[in-house]
């Protein structure tokens, strides 16, 4: 079974502008959750999606979106960049998703740089 | 919300046992999670307690107390490979129905031979 994808892996943006990433489940995961990691902050959860709706969403300003499609397929936006939004950003999969203890996997992160 | 503290560091030797300690203050409870990230990937699951006691999985185990806000990671038998960063996190509910995890600063432990 194939792993979470994430797309791209490397992404260099200037302040201002907007991005938008892309993470593949794993084949049969209904929920996706996005988190952001830092060297300040650590890892931060930012929402998480479950049958194309959103059903949390972590403590992150409007300019953080996302969506997901009806083939599971999340993406997130981040509008109007900040030097601060320089981080490794993840997705993790799962079943159940954050209602359940079951494990989530994670991909391996698209990796942004504002300059 | 949650405030959760874990040691920044640890080091230890080959073959011995290390326990890495996580403290925890919630207003609310569901789960606490352990993930092991080595550097430059992506966490990997460890294990999840919801319940008090002790889950082992192995060489690693995992230990809960609700009342005291309070679980620890136990590694034996390290390997080199164990070098790498700890996570802990602790999930409380949202507003949609779910839950949102929260994580600590990560321990990062070194096994020097």
């Amino acid at each position: 079974k194939a792993g979470v994808t994430q797309t791209p892996r490397y992404l260099i943006k200037t302040r201002g502008q907007q991005v938008t990433l892309s993470c593949s489940p794993i084949s049969g995961h209904r929920s996706v959750s996005w988190y952001q990691q830092t060297p300040g902050q650590g890892l931060q959860f930012l929402f998480e999606y479950f049958s194309e709706t959103q059903r949390n969403k972590g403590n992150f300003p409007g300019r953080f979106s996302g969506r997901q499609f009806s083939n599971s397929r999340s993406e997130m936006n981040v509008s109007t960049l900040e030097l601060g939004d320089s981080a490794l950003y993840l997705c993790a999969s799962s079943s159940r998703g954050q209602t359940s203890g079951e494990t989530q996997y994670f991909g391996p992160g698209t990796r942004l740089l504002v300059l | 919300g949650q405030n959760i503290d874990q040691p920044t560091e640890m080091t230890a030797t080959e073959g011995a046992i290390v326990q890495i300690n996580c403290t925890y203050q919630t207003s609310g409870f569901n789960g606490l999670f352990w993930y092991q990230q080595h550097a430059g990937e992506a966490p990997t699951f460890l294990s999840y307690n919801v319940l008090d006691g002790l889950e082992e999985k192995g060489r690693f185990s995992s230990f809960l107390s609700r009342s005291k806000g309070y679980s620890y990671l136990l590694l034996k038998e390290l390997q080199m490979k164990d070098s790498a960063s700890y996570l802990c996190a602790v999930r409380d509910p949202g507003s949609g129905g779910s839950y949102i995890p929260t994580f600590g600063r990560g321990t990062s432990l070194i096994v020097h031979p």
